[in-house]
């Protein structure tokens, strides 16, 4: 069965630094994989996906990740964090039937 | 990607009662998937919807719980019943844009947010 698993469920950064929000995930396949962010009291956004056309995928808002397939990981960077970065941040996988398998999120604060 | 709409926004319900979800997008879609977000939680699937056939439940959802209607290939509802204060989440649906040709890809509607009283 496809899981990940969020390593942060905080991270705090100031603006201008660079955020990193760490995912790894388990799947018996080669999966597709998303970050999706949830502004407070707003829906998900998809931010960005995998599907193995190439490792370093660019999303919305300067946000990108890499894949990693010898350390299974799918990590969140930006190099430099705005106030209105904050937000939770879902790592997701893809599983049979297409249905999304949620991690248990990061909560990203950036301090002025 | 598709427009999606979500009514009620919020609500707040008696425990006992029954309240009835809508899910609207602008376009055709076969696949709609009805999640449950819990207080400080991640995102849970109830059920995935396609248009003229039975919702399928994963583990843990029942249909006599969380009836679903998928009557055309814009519209969907989930109806929470006889709730309990533990009823208490965000209600969100998705849906596959096939406008895009992508079809692992799930776009979110806004959420309805229900507190149980």
């Amino acid at each position: 069965a496809q899981s990940v698993t969020q390593l942060d469920s905080h991270v705090s950064v100031s603006e201008g630094t660079p955020v990193l929000l760490r995912c790894n995930y388990s799947s018996s396949y080669s999966p597709s994989l998303f970050w999706y962010v949830q502004h407070p009291n707003k829906g998900l956004q998809l931010l960005l996906k995998y599907t193995s056309a190439a490792t370093l995928v660019k999303g919305i808002n300067g946000f990108e990740a890499e894949f990693k397939k010898s350390e299974t990981s799918f990590h969140l960077t930006k190099p430099s964090a705005h106030m209105s970065d904050a937000a939770e941040y879902f790592c997701v996988v893809s599983s049979e039937g297409n249905k999304l398998v949620f991690g248990a999120g990061t909560i990203l604060r950036v301090k002025s | 990607s598709a427009v999606i709409s979500q009514k009620p926004s919020r609500d707040i319900c008696q425990r006992g009662t029954s309240l009835t979800i809508q899910c609207q997008v602008d376009s055709q879609v076969t696949m709609m998937f009805w999640y449950r977000q819990q207080p400080g939680q991640s995102l849970t699937l109830i059920a995935t919807a396609n248009q003229g056939s039975e919702a399928t439940y994963e583990s843990g959802f029942v249909i006599d719980k969380f009836p679903i209607s998928r009557p055309n290939l814009t519209f969907s509802t989930l109806t929470v019943s006889n709730m309990s204060p533990e009823d208490s989440s965000i209600y969100l649906c998705s849906v596959e844009d096939p406008n895009r040709g992508i079809t692992d890809t799930q776009y979110f509607g806004p959420g309805t947010r229900l507190t149980v009283l």
